[in-house]
């Protein structure tokens, strides 16, 4: 069964990138839609955006100026990159995908990785 | 955007009783409510979709109900594995789909 695990940086500078990988395992890349979904602390879950495997993408509008998701499917993982990040962007990053929905709803959930944006 | 508003923000109930969680859309959604369930340090897991359908290995405890703008989430006789917060998510608007701020479940 698929599987996702996050990973990257977990302190970023203010005003630089923020840059994680979702690397899939237990299933081919080449299927399914592949998601970023964050929780800031004391706040609910936003949903950064989606990617399919073919490369097309939607993204938050409320992120879509700064957002960047790319997939790689010869190493089979999708990747989140964030420009201009604020303290606001201080979050747990969660990848997922919708096995069974495409990208309506997830039904498998990585861990989640914590990024702190400070200087 | 559809801002998703659950009820109440904390819930305590014993276990072996019943919880009832309720989710309220600002529009209507149709059925297009999926519920989580999230435990610190795991991943969170997917419940319910389509309001009512129970995803792969859900125990049958947990049921959804509703349509439109009012969705509820019940757990009958609650395991000590149950307490958890309690997301709804719609997907009926696009985009975003939005997410509930959370039901905290927990033990009384």
């Amino acid at each position: 069964q698929v599987q996702l695990q996050e990973s990257g940086p977990g302190l970023v500078k203010p005003s630089e990138t923020l840059s994680l990988i979702c690397s899939v395992s237990g299933g081919s890349i080449n299927k399914y839609y592949w998601s970023w979904i964050r929780q800031s602390p004391g706040k609910g879950l936003e949903w950064i955006g989606y990617i399919y495997y073919s490369g097309s993408t939607n993204y938050n509008p409320s992120l879509k100026s700064r957002v960047f998701i790319s997939v790689d499917t010869s190493r089979n993982f999708f990747s989140l990159n964030l420009n201009s990040v604020t303290a606001a962007d201080t979050a747990l990053y969660y990848c997922a995908t919708g096995v069974g929905s495409g990208y309506y709803y997830m039904d498998v959930w990585g861990k989640g990785t914590t990024v702190t944006v400070s200087s | 955007e559809v801002v998703m508003t659950q009820s109440p923000a904390t819930l305590s109930v014993s276990p072996g009783e019943r919880a009832t969680l309720s989710c309220r859309a600002s529009q209507s959604i149709s059925l297009n409510l999926a519920w989580y369930q999230h435990k610190p340090g795991q991943a969170p897991r997917l419940l319910i979709w389509g309001a009512s359908t129970r995803a792969t290995g859900i125990p049958a405890r947990f049921s959804g109900s509703g349509s439109g703008t009012e969705f509820t989430l019940t757990i009958t006789s609650l395991q000590s594995e149950d307490f958890a917060i309690y997301y709804c998510q719609q997907y009926n608007d696009w985009f975003p789909y939005t997410f509930g701020q959370g039901t905290k479940l927990e033990i009384k």
